[in-house]
């Protein structure tokens, strides 16, 4: 059973288009992360969400917006995409102290 | 700006040499992870240090937190093709569990 999961794997849309990456974790954790990495491989956290309730949001332009339908699915949705937003996105869950467990990515290009 | 900075950026060795990787700051930090990631996978967790000056060992890794919890070192014995990929440190200074992550350090481990 795969613990953090994520799809699409890939998206590749065009700017100006409005996209969905959804995450699910089945750890039982309360605690969970998007991050985006960029082509140097430098990882920024993003979003964390703790029992559906939005805990850190990092300067993030408004056009991403998370959202947590219960503890176990956090998704992203990104409005009016940018070349600019082209990246790997990484879901993360934690159970609160010390320890993260990553999903597989999901790699955005923006054409 | 919190910064984590690792060196080196790039190491390319041959099997059986030993190395060491650095993860440093001017922050100090309640808690430090090492994370190893592989192309098109998510970062795996290697282990989480916690207390000043502790070594944790994880076969033939082992990890160190500086006393002043500002900085941290990864040395790898007899290096291994299997332990190419890209390390990076990642910690946590407010205990808010927003996790700052390194720069990296990509380790190539030529047979």
């Amino acid at each position: 059973d795969t613990a953090v999961s994520q799809t699409p794997k890939y998206l590749v849309t065009q700017m100006g288009n409005d996209k969905s990456i959804k995450c699910e974790q089945n750890l039982g954790h309360d605690t969970m992360y998007w991050y985006k990495q960029d082509s140097k491989k430098f990882l920024k956290i993003m979003f964390s969400y703790n029992n559906k309730e939005l805990i850190i949001n990092e300067t993030v332009p408004n056009r991403f917006s998370p959202k947590s339908p219960d503890k176990a699915h956090l998704n992203l949705h990104i409005n009016s995409l940018e070349l600019g937003d082209s990246a790997v996105y990484f879901c993360a869950s934690s159970p609160g102290a010390n320890e993260q467990y990553f999903g597989p990515g999901t790699r955005l290009t923006v054409t | 700006t919190q910064l984590l900075e690792q060196s080196p950026q790039f190491l390319s060795i041959q099997e059986g040499e030993n190395l060491t990787v650095y993860c440093n700051s001017s922050s100090v930090f309640s808690s430090l992870q090492w994370y190893r990631q592989e192309p098109g996978e998510g970062p795996v967790l290697l282990v989480t240090v916690v207390t000043g000056g502790e070594v944790k060992k994880l076969k033939r890794l082992t990890f160190q937190f500086g006393d002043a919890r500002k900085d941290s070192s990864l040395h790898i014995t007899a290096a291994q093709p299997g332990d190419t990929g890209l390390y990076l440190c990642a910690g946590d200074t407010s205990g808010t569990y927003k996790y700052i992550f390194g720069t990296g350090t990509r380790l190539k481990v030529l047979a």
